[in-house]
């Protein structure tokens, strides 16, 4: 079994700074991580994914996310956000083999202040 | 597409009623799953389907909830009786096969927004 832990419940940060979102897994096999975000009264939405290769993947809106396989992470970082990126971030993790379902955290409120 | 569809947005109703919410997947899904959505739990997965067949419903909370798939584009999740400790956000999400898609991408309904007064 997996499971997601994301170090952060909250994340104020000003508009233009960087942000990093932290996000720990713990598994006994090869993991997919995935970053969705859900906006306000919206759905979650698939932000990133890690499946193989490199381990920085680009996603949409400028962010980007770093596999670190010896430190089980899968840290999400943007240089610069916007009063835009006001959302609920929740890291997920699913087995490499078998039915491929997420098991995901309990999410990291980003709150971008003017 | 329209995306994964789901019916109503909001949903106030007093203990004891039956909930019954609505979810149209995207075409071409074959799998689809019910969340749920809480401050004190988060996100928790009650039960999803593989080509209309409930494979795990180990997440659903007790016996006053059920959910069906009667076919690839129909699903519901209904709760009879209603308790107050039932509200919460449901979300309805479809994906790929589960099974064969690597690193499966699960989409996800705009939610339907239960308070059981």
């Amino acid at each position: 079994a997996q499971s997601v832990t994301q170090l952060d419940s909250q994340v104020p940060v000003f508009e233009e700074a960087p942000v990093e979102l932290r996000c720990n897994y713990s598994s006994s096999v090869s993991v997919y991580l995935f970053w969705y975000v859900q906006y306000p009264n919206q759905g979650l939405q698939l932000l990133l994914k890690y499946l193989s290769g490199s381990t920085l993947v680009k996603g949409i809106n400028g962010f980007e996310a770093e596999f670190n396989k010896s430190q089980t992470s899968f840290h999400l970082r943007k240089p610069s956000v916007h009063i835009s990126d006001t959302a609920e971030y929740f890291c997920a993790v699913s087995a490499s083999g078998g039915s491929y379902i997420p098991t995901f955290g309990r999410g990291t409120s980003l709150i971008v202040h003017p | 597409d329209a995306g994964v569809i789901q019916s109503p947005r909001h949903e106030v109703t007093e203990m004891g009623q039956e909930v019954t919410l609505r979810c149209k997947p995207i075409s071409g899904h074959n799998s689809l799953f019910w969340y749920r959505q809480t401050m004190m739990r988060g996100l928790e997965l009650l039960i999803y389907f593989n080509n209309n067949v409930p494979i795990d419903d180990s997440g659903m909370p007790e016996d006053r909830f059920s959910a069906k798939m009667p076919n690839a584009s129909f699903s519901t999740l209904k709760i009879q009786p209603s308790e107050p400790r039932d509200s919460a956000v449901y979300f309805c999400a479809s994906s790929l096969p589960l099974t064969g898609t690597v690193g499966n991408i699960q989409y996800f309904g705009a939610g339907t927004r239960l308070s059981v007064l």
